[in-house]
C-alpha cells in the first residue's frame, strides 16, 4: 500500500546547487502535479502531468522542470538551487486534475 | 494566484469544544475538498462535496457546499487532541491544459488540554 512515494524526506542545497526530487505512485493514476507549501501561502502548483509525455505549468513554475516518461515516476528537478526555494515540497496523484489528490510526505528542502 | 479565501488563519480551543471553518471565493467551483495536514505529513482528504447545498458528514466532520457555489463550511463537533493540524479547502479551476486542484492557505488549529 505504498501510495505516493517521495524521496528524499529532507534536504539541504547550497546555493547554485541542483537536485532532483524523486516523486512515484502505484495508484495507476494519469495526472500527477508538484506543489510546494510556505508558511501562510498555503500550497501552489508548481508544475503537473496529465500522463505520460505531457507537462504543463502551474502557478509557480520558475526554477523548476519536470519530465514524465512513465505513469509511475514524476521527478522535480531544482536546476541552481536558490534560497527562495527554501520550501516543503509535496508530489500528488490523482485519477483526474479535479477530485480528490494523493499526497506524497513530502520533502523538506533548505537552500543556504 | 490565489482563488480561495480561508479563514480564520488560525484557532485555539479549549478540547471538547466546537470548530468551524470556512473557505469562500469570487468564482464558482463544482467541486469542493476539505484536507487537513498533521505535522510532518501531506495532506489527506477528509471530505468530498460535490452538489450545491450537499451536507456530508465523516465521523466529527461535518462539511456543507454552499448554495452560491462560492463558499464551502467545515465543521468538528467536540474536539480532541488529535484534530490539530492544518486544514485546507480545495477546489479545481481550469488553467492551462487541464483541471488542477487551487488550496487555500489554510486554517491552523490547536487544540488546548
Amino acid at each position: 500500500n505504498a501510495g505516493v512515494t517521495q524521496t528524499p524526506k529532507f534536504q539541504v542545497l547550497k546555493t547554485g546547487q541542483s537536485m532532483t526530487l524523486q516523486c512515484a505512485q502505484d495508484m495507476n493514476h494519469e495526472y500527477m502535479s508538484w506543489y510546494r507549501q510556505d508558511p501562510g501561502m498555503g500550497l501552489r502548483l508548481i508544475h503537473y502531468s496529465v500522463g505520460a509525455g505531457i507537462t504543463d505549468q502551474g502557478e509557480v513554475p520558475n526554477g523548476y522542470n519536470v519530465s514524465r516518461s512513465t505513469t509511475e515516476d514524476f521527478p522535480l528537478r531544482l536546476l541552481s538551487a536558490a534560497p527562495s526555494q527554501t520550501s516543503v515540497y509535496f508530489c500528488a496523484s490523482s485519477i483526474g486534475g479535479w477530485g480528490e489528490a494523493f499526497f506524497g510526505q513530502g520533502t523538506r528542502l533548505t537552500v543556504v | 494566484g490565489q482563488q480561495l479565501n480561508q479563514s480564520p488563519q488560525s484557532m485555539f480551543i479549549q478540547e471538547g469544544e466546537d470548530v468551524s471553518m470556512n473557505c469562500t471565493s469570487s468564482s464558482i467551483f463544482n467541486t469542493w475538498l476539505w484536507y487537513k495536514q498533521d505535522p510532518g505529513e501531506g495532506p489527506v482528504l477528509l471530505i468530498a462535496l460535490y452538489k450545491a447545498g450537499e451536507l456530508t458528514s465523516n465521523g466529527r466532520l461535518t462539511a456543507q457546499f454552499g448554495t452560491t457555489r462560492k463558499d464551502s463550511f467545515l465543521n468538528i463537533s467536540a474536539s480532541i487532541p488529535s484534530d490539530v493540524g492544518i486544514y485546507f479547502c480545495a477546489g479545481p479551476i481550469s488553467s492551462g491544459s487541464a483541471r488542477q486542484l487551487t488550496f487555500g492557505s489554510g486554517t491552523q488549529l490547536t487544540v488546548l488540554p
